[in-house]
């Protein structure tokens, strides 16, 4: 079983419209958690990072929350446009594992005009 | 500042044969990992540099892939013979050092087809 878990797999959202992508996580301690943007023939693109100590950070349009007790994380995504097209791969930092990053199956996002 | 740099970005093979990526980290980084990514999966971690030496290979398939880091900056990967499993794509990342905050930035990958 995967220790990070996306979900859901893909989605298709209109122009201009909002989303929440889930991020639940088995593993600990762990040292961070991340949210990474990877368009399609692109390698990702770190998008936030929080320790276990944050439970929100903001990078533009997107926010992304962290509940260290329920082990659950998510990115919102306010007002989306054409350019949030993308897998979205949560990845948590294993502070067991030489700091060794784990990573979800990614959220496959879809945004049509 | 110059990203990582990979290459080929695409490559084609029969099962069997070999294959050898390339990758140019980011300038100053010590730190360099190849990983292999299945279509609809995450990264999954190859193998880790710090420098020219190894730090993490324990997911490396020694059996039939290779990894060399000469004189700490690029590094090759080689699959020696590809199987159809095989077929992905092969991100090189890295990063400043290996603390827990460093970010590591991808290369775009090597995309993998083995029939």
């Amino acid at each position: 079983k995967n220790q990070v878990e996306q979900s859901p797999q893909s989605l298709i959202i209109l122009e201009g419209k909002n989303c929440t992508l889930q991020c639940n996580y088995t593993v600990s301690p762990f040292s961070n958690l991340r949210w990474y943007k990877q368009d399609t023939g692109r390698g990702p693109v770190s998008l936030t990072i929080m320790t276990f100590s944050e439970n929100t950070k903001s990078n533009g349009r997107y926010t992304a929350t962290l509940d260290a007790d329920t082990k659950q994380s998510s990115l919102h995504i306010t007002a989306s446009q054409l350019s949030d097209s993308a897998s979205y791969i949560c990845v948590v930092t294993l502070k067991a594992a030489g700091n060794k990053l784990t990573f979800g199956g990614g959220t496959r996002v879809l945004v049509k005009p | 500042e110059a990203g990582v740099a990979q290459s080929p970005r695409y490559k084609i093979i029969e099962k069997r044969q070999s294959v050898a990526f390339w990758c140019n980290p980011i300038s100053g980084h010590a730190t360099l990992y190849w990983y292999q990514q299945i279509l609809g999966q995450g990264p999954k971690l190859l193998i880790q540099f710090q420098n020219n030496g190894v730090v993490d290979d324990s997911q490396l398939p020694k059996d039939r892939f290779s990894a060399e880091r000469l004189k700490g900056v690029d590094s090759t990967l080689k699959i020696q013979p590809a199987k159809l499993e095989d077929s992905a794509v092969y991100l090189c990342a890295s990063s400043f050092s290996r603390g827990v905050m460093n970010e590591q930035f991808f290369g775009p990958g090597t995309r993998l087809t083995v029939l």
